[in-house]
This record gives C-alpha cells, sequence and structure tokens, in this order.
C-alpha cells in the first residue's frame, strides 16, 4: 500500500521568513496530493491540493510543486505570519481514489 | 449544512467495554473515512467506505467495525476497548473518492483506562 514520509517533524522561522515542507510517496499510482493545516485543538482542513497532471500549483503565499519522476512533493509558504503556526500534514491518494494516506505531520512555529 | 458531525466530543470509557462513535454527514457524499490522530503518528486510516454497503480496512483496522447502511451515517464501533486505543478519532467525508478533497468532523477524543 502506500506510504508518505513528511520532513521535517518540527519548523522553526522568523515572521516573514519562507517554511519548505517535503514530502514522498511510494505508489507511482499516487495521482492526488493534498495538503492539510490543523490548528491545536481543531480539525485539519484543506488549504492547497495538486493532480499528477500539473508540476505547480500557488494560491497566494502557498505553494505546491510535484515531481512525479522523484515521487516527491513539497509545500512552500512564502512571508511567513505567525497565524500560520500549525500543524501541516501532506497526503497521497491512488488513482482508484480508495484511501488518502497522509504523512506524520510537520509543526510549523512562526515567531514574530 | 452541518458538513460532518461526530459524536460525543469526549468519551472515558472502561477496558474491555464497547461503544459507537457516530460519523454524520450532510452533503450527499460518497465517500466516508474513519482516522485515529496519535502524538507524532499522523493521521492513520482506519476504514473507509466508497459508498453505502460497500466498506473496507485502512491502515490499523484491528479492533474496529464499521458499517454503512446509509449514504449520510458512517459509525466506527469499538468491540472491546483497550488502552491503545486511546486516540483522538476523526470521520471524514468527500464528494466521490478519496482523491477530491475531504471535510473532517471535529473528532472525538477517546480515553481507555
Amino acid at each position: 500500500g502506500e506510504n508518505v514520509e513528511q520532513h521535517p517533524s518540527t519548523l522553526s522561522v522568523q515572521e516573514g521568513d519562507s517554511a519548505v515542507i517535503k514530502c514522498t510517496y511510494s505508489d507511482s499510482a499516487s495521482n492526488y496530493f493534498p495538503w492539510y493545516k490543523q490548528e491545536l485543538g481543531k480539525r485539519p482542513q484543506l488549504i492547497i491540493d495538486i493532480r499528477s497532471n500539473v508540476g505547480e500549483k500557488k494560491d497566494q503565499r502557498i505553494a505546491v510543486t510535484l515531481n512525479k519522476t522523484a515521487k516527491h512533493f513539497s509545500l512552500h509558504i512564502t512571508e511567513t505570519q505567525p497565524e500560520d503556526s500549525a500543524v501541516y500534514f501532506c497526503a497521497a491518494s491512488s488513482q482508484a481514489g480508495t484511501a488518502l494516506i497522509f504523512g506524520k505531520g510537520t509543526t510549523l512555529s512562526v515567531s514574530s | 449544512n452541518a458538513g460532518v458531525t461526530q459524536t460525543p466530543k469526549f468519551q472515558v470509557l472502561k477496558t474491555g467495554q464497547s461503544m459507537t462513535l457516530q460519523c454524520a454527514q450532510d452533503m450527499n457524499h460518497e465517500y466516508m473515512s474513519w482516522y485515529r490522530q496519535d502524538p507524532g503518528m499522523g493521521l492513520r486510516l482506519i476504514h473507509y467506505s466508497v459508498g453505502a454497503g460497500i466498506t473496507d480496512q485502512g491502515e490499523v483496522p484491528n479492533g474496529y467495525n464499521v458499517s454503512r447502511s446509509t449514504t449520510e451515517d458512517f459509525p466506527l464501533r469499538l468491540l472491546s476497548a483497550a488502552p491503545s486505543q486511546t486516540s483522538v478519532y476523526f470521520c471524514a467525508s468527500s464528494y466521490s473518492r478519496s482523491n477530491t478533497e475531504a471535510f473532517f468532523g471535529q473528532g472525538t477524543r477517546l480515553t481507555v483506562v
């Protein structure tokens, strides 16, 4: 089955810096790669996603890149703000769409 | 729309007790799933369903049962609770399959003593 590895497990940056979180997946049939943000005590919420027919996607300060050959994808947050502090999860889903498998999460801390 | 609703929000069980975590969605989503979240372990898939009457196992199914008699409801049953099942449980639903946006419930914090 699918296995998703996520790095780093913790990331501390200064306000205004960029943050990058990286994930690798094992199943070459996976074609959907979402990123979720979870604030303390809250439910995970989708912040951006990418499909395998696209190499990069941007939404304001957030971008995701996908390298299908290497089976890795990354989340980029620019101009970080204290409200970006949260746990971020990457995930991968097979083309059959039967399971969404998550990485173990990255705790991002943005200090002002 | 209420979205995905889980009950209860908190529960304490004694070892060996059974209980059912409830999950309901009002978005007419076909796909529903259950995850457990433990510190440092991320979200691990327990069971999922691609439609009414169809369920399958995820990454960590042992000790849990599910059924999907209607599109709206997807209950998770703990048959004989163990301390290792102490966790936060999330139910999620997606429009068609797992390769569409997942909407999560607010979670159930379960403690087994």
